[in-house]
């Protein structure tokens, strides 16, 4: 049971670049999360995806757009890099009436 | 918009110190206050407090929720070097489960 699963967990990209950030949940979850952190700020949402099918903003969403594929994988990708985009980004899962969050265990982007 | 704040921004003790980590928040209405551990990668959950004045524990760390003066607490005692991480204190809205706003984080560092 591996839970979230993340791709890649490193990455670097030189500003203008694109990619996607891929996200798996083995836990029949209906809530899918995208986070990234950035140190001093603690976590702040990017997207989420309530259910299979829908996708909405976050607090930070600019700069992003996300898939949610079907109901196990939840896609995050970046059209245009931007330094600005340099940090942490978790992916999330839970059940709609869950307690807790279920996290990946991270990427680790740089956009130079 | 919904705030958390966290206070100390970092703390370091030694070990067998007793430690409480303060988590403030300028929120209209919430579901929950949840407290975060978070080591290397992956943050891990800790407790979900829902109602004012009940403590929850685990082993040596404890969690309480004033609802009137809008804030929680998260108490380790007799810490250990393990203890070190980061931790996070977060809310979440009443009608969307996981939109988590989160505190920058409390950096905790235990030392031998």
């Amino acid at each position: 049971n591996a839970g979230v699963t993340q791709t890649p967990k490193f990455q670097v990209l030189k500003t203008g670049q694109s990619m996607t950030l891929q996200c798996a949940q083995d836990m029949n979850h209906n809530s899918m999360y995208w986070y990234r952190q950035d140190p001093g700020m603690g976590l702040r949402l990017i997207y989420y995806s309530a259910s299979e099918g829908t996708t909405d903003k976050g607090e930070v969403p600019n700069g992003y757009n996300v898939s949610r594929l079907n109901k196990r994988e939840f896609s995050l990708r970046l059209e245009s890099a931007a330094p600005s985009q340099t940090s942490v980004y978790f992916c999330a899962s839970s059940e709609i009436r869950a307690e807790k969050l279920f996290f990946g265990s991270g990427t680790q982007l740089s956009v130079l | 918009e919904d705030k958390v704040v966290q206070s100390p921004l970092s703390l370091v003790v030694h070990e067998g110190d007793t430690v409480t980590l303060n988590c403030s928040y300028e929120v209209t209405n919430f579901r929950s206050l949840l407290w975060y551990k978070q080591e290397k990668k992956a943050p891990t959950f800790l407790f979900m407090l829902t109602s004012s004045g009940i403590e929850k524990k685990s082993g040596r760390l404890s969690s309480i929720l004033d609802k009137k003066e809008l804030f929680s607490i998260l108490n380790i005692t007799a810490t250990q070097t393990g203890d070190s991480a980061i931790y996070l204190c977060a809310v979440e809205p009443p009608t969307s489960y996981g939109k988590l706003t989160f505190g920058q984080g409390t950096i905790l560092t235990v030392h031998p």
